[in-house]
């Protein structure tokens, strides 16, 4: 069964700095897709960014950026530019293109907190 | 609607009592699904259903959750004889069918069971 692991229960960043939010993966297939999640305290998700596992290049949005490396199915978030709004949970998830369902697995998430 | 709707917002039950909660999935999504958030948890995936038909059940946790999806729309989880460890929060999320499609959340039910 494929799994999420994110080892960073908690991460802290000051303001306008960078930070990167680590996420590792355990799947045998080759195509899926990859994601990060927000998770406001009003706890409705709200969808960061998305890697298909067979583009080479690394998904973008604005101040947010993956680091995918598919050998070591590793999947991190940078945020540039750290703003007080980006403080949430964040959540990596993981599709499977052969579940019928495409559902989602996610990770445990990682808090985080944004220094003024 | 503009976005997923769940209610209630917040549910306080006594242990032993059933509860339902709504979900109102965006206008033409056909793909909803139910997921579990317990506390300090990530989310774990509790059922899909594609337009009225639920052919992923695996995620439910024992036979007290049941769910059903009616007109292809609004969508009631039902949990009978709530236990303790059934707190959490309930999310439901929609989207167009396909791999490629985004999954819309709402902001949540969350329940109590004391």
């Amino acid at each position: 069964a494929q799994t999420v692991t994110q080892s960073q229960p908690e991460m802290s960043v000051q303001e306008a700095e960078t930070v990167t939010l680590s996420c590792t993966y355990d799947t045998s297939e080759s195509d899926y897709y990859l994601f990060w999640y927000k998770q406001p305290p009003s706890r409705q998700m709200i969808l960061v960014i998305r890697q298909e596992a067979y583009k080479q290049q690394n998904a973008t949005e604005n101040r947010f950026s993956v680091n995918f490396q598919k050998a070591a199915k590793s999947f991190s978030l940078k945020i540039s530019d750290s703003q007080l709004g980006d403080a949430a949970m964040y959540f990596c998830a993981y599709r499977r293109l052969m579940d019928s369902s495409y559902k989602l697995i996610f990770g445990s998430g990682t808090r985080l907190l944004v220094r003024p | 609607g503009a976005g997923v709707s769940q209610s209630p917002s917040n549910k306080v039950t006594e242990k032993g009592k059933d509860v339902e909660l709504r979900c109102d999935p965006i206008s033409g999504h056909t793909a909803l699904y139910w997921y579990r958030q317990s506390l300090g948890q990530g989310l774990e995936f509790l059922i899909y259903f594609q337009g009225n038909s639920a052919p992923d059940k695996s995620g439910l946790p024992s036979d007290r959750f049941s769910a059903e999806r009616t007109g292809g729309s609004v969508s009631t989880l039902t949990i009978q004889r709530t236990q303790q460890e059934d707190s959490a929060v309930y999310l439901c999320a929609s989207s167009l069918e396909g791999a490629t499609g985004e999954l819309f959340f709402g902001e949540g039910s969350r329940l109590t069971v004391l």
